[in-house]
């Protein structure tokens, strides 16, 4: 079946520091990928997506790029701020199906 | 408007008590879900409607029971639940796609966090 593999948190930074948290995956068909984020209390929100191998998702300075050789979707941020403290998932939807494989998700804490 | 909202906000009920999840949405979308959320884990689908009708119903106990009154509006009756039920239950929409050659992303309400005492 699908499955998303996420690293284990939580990733503890500095303010500014450079943020990677991985991402890979298992899927058949070809899957869009999703980065969610759930900022502490609320529900989550779609930070980026891509639909296709070499696509690079962006917002809010994080970036994903959508590697089908690695089956990868790596989510980086250059420069992190405390206000990005939250929970990260990982998630992929395959065409015919709209209900996502989720990621553990990634805890990351930001300290000033 | 991109909003999902769910009321109430915080919901404290007994194992006796009858009570119930809302959550409505104005974009149109025709795909809605219920999630259970446990602390610091991935949400887990529970139920999803496709043009108002049950589509996918996750093994979840009939002590939860939802409606779909209307293209914008997804409820979740809740009786005789257990401890183990509390959770944040979230609510979420998308385009929908079955069928298609497509995939969309889903837009979640911020969700009812419920205690069953």
């Amino acid at each position: 079946g699908d499955s998303v593999t996420q690293m284990e948190g939580p990733v503890t930074l500095s303010e500014e520091a450079f943020l990677t948290i991985n991402c890979t995956y298992t899927a058949t068909g070809y899957p869009s990928l999703f980065w969610y984020v759930q900022y502490p209390g609320e529900g989550l929100q779609l930070l980026l997506k891509a639909t296709k191998a070499d696509d690079k998702g962006s917002n809010k300075g994080f970036e994903a790029t959508y590697r089908k050789e690695t089956t990868s979707f790596h989510l980086e941020k250059g420069s992190v701020q405390v206000s990005d403290s939250a929970v990260y998932f990982c998630a992929l939807s395959v065409p015919g199906s709209y209900i996502p494989t989720f990621g553990r998700g990634t805890s990351l804490i930001v300290h000033p | 408007d991109t909003e999902v909202t769910q009321t109430p906000k915080h919901l404290v009920m007994g194992m006796t008590n009858k009570k119930s999840l809302k959550c409505e949405q104005h974009m149109g979308h025709r795909a809605m879900y219920w999630y259970k959320q446990k602390a610091k884990k991935p949400p887990e689908l529970m139920f999803v409607y496709s043009y108002e009708k049950l589509s996918i119903n996750e093994s979840v106990p009939s002590r939860f029971s939802p409606e779909c009154p209307n293209s914008s509006l997804l409820n979740l009756h809740l009786h005789a639940l257990q401890p183990e039920d509390s959770a944040l239950y979230l609510c979420a929409s998308s385009q929908e796609s079955l069928g298609q050659g497509q995939t969309y992303e889903q837009y979640f309400g911020p969700g009812t966090r419920l205690t069953v005492t």
